[in-house]
């Protein structure tokens, strides 16, 4: 089993460039999740989806937007980036039916905007 | 707002020992609580769940306890060893559901031989 998968693995960005981040998870999840996670800071939620269809703002949303394509795929796109959206992002998922269940995470995708 | 706190210094232990982390958090009455494991370049991996009804919950080596009129957690490694040299994060729900996770900062485990 592949789990979640990101790509790309690593970017680099020029300011006010934009991109898309791509998630896809085979577990059948209902909920998948983008993080960023800078040091000393933890994970910090961006956007979450609870189910195809839904998406919603986590704690730390502007500058980003989200796409949930499918029950598979949750996508995350910088418009315009910026300096300070340096990090590292991952995505996970996991099974909102089911209470108190751990999440999945991928590999992580490693962001650097000069 | 809900807070989490895990001590920000590196843990360094030596092999054989039981290492001990801890996990502080405000403003918050979780229903359960998760510990995962995190190494460099790659994605949490969890590791155990304990609900608030649970004093202490066991897999292996691993022990972790969940003191809610603290607000805390320990999680305990048992005769460590170096491939458990990893960061160790503690994860609450937020508070209305859908399984959304707030992480700790994570602390960070070197057993040495």
């Amino acid at each position: 089993n592949a789990g979640v998968t990101q790509t790309p693995k690593f970017q680099v960005l020029k300011t006010g460039q934009s991109m898309t981040l791509q998630c896809a998870q085979d577990m059948n999840h209902n909920s998948m999740y983008w993080y960023r996670q800078d040091p000393g800071m933890g994970l910090r939620l961006i956007y979450y989806s609870a189910s195809e269809g839904t998406t919603d703002k986590g704690e730390v949303p502007n500058g980003y937007n989200v796409s949930r394509l499918n029950k598979r795929e949750f996508s995350l796109r910088l418009e315009s980036a910026a300096p300070s959206q340096t990090s590292v992002y991952f995505c996970a998922s996991s099974e909102v039916t089911t209470k108190n269940t751990e999440a999945f995470f991928g590999q992580g995708t490693r962001l650097t905007v000069v | 707002s809900q807070k989490i706190e895990q001590n920000s210094e590196a843990l360094n232990i030596q092999e054989g020992k039981t290492a001990t982390l801890t996990c502080n958090y405000t403003n918050y009455s979780p229903a359960y609580l998760q510990w995962y494991r995190q190494d460099p370049g790659r994605g949490p991996v969890f590791l155990l769940l304990i609900r608030e009804n649970e004093k202490e919950k066991r897999k292996e080596r691993l022990k972790v306890t969940f003191d809610t009129t603290l607000k805390q957690s320990l999680f305990h490694i048992t005769a460590s060893q170096p491939a458990d040299s990893a960061t160790y994060l503690c994860a609450l729900p937020f508070s209305g559901g859908y399984n959304k996770l707030i992480f700790g900062a994570g602390t960070r485990l070197a057993v040495h031989p």
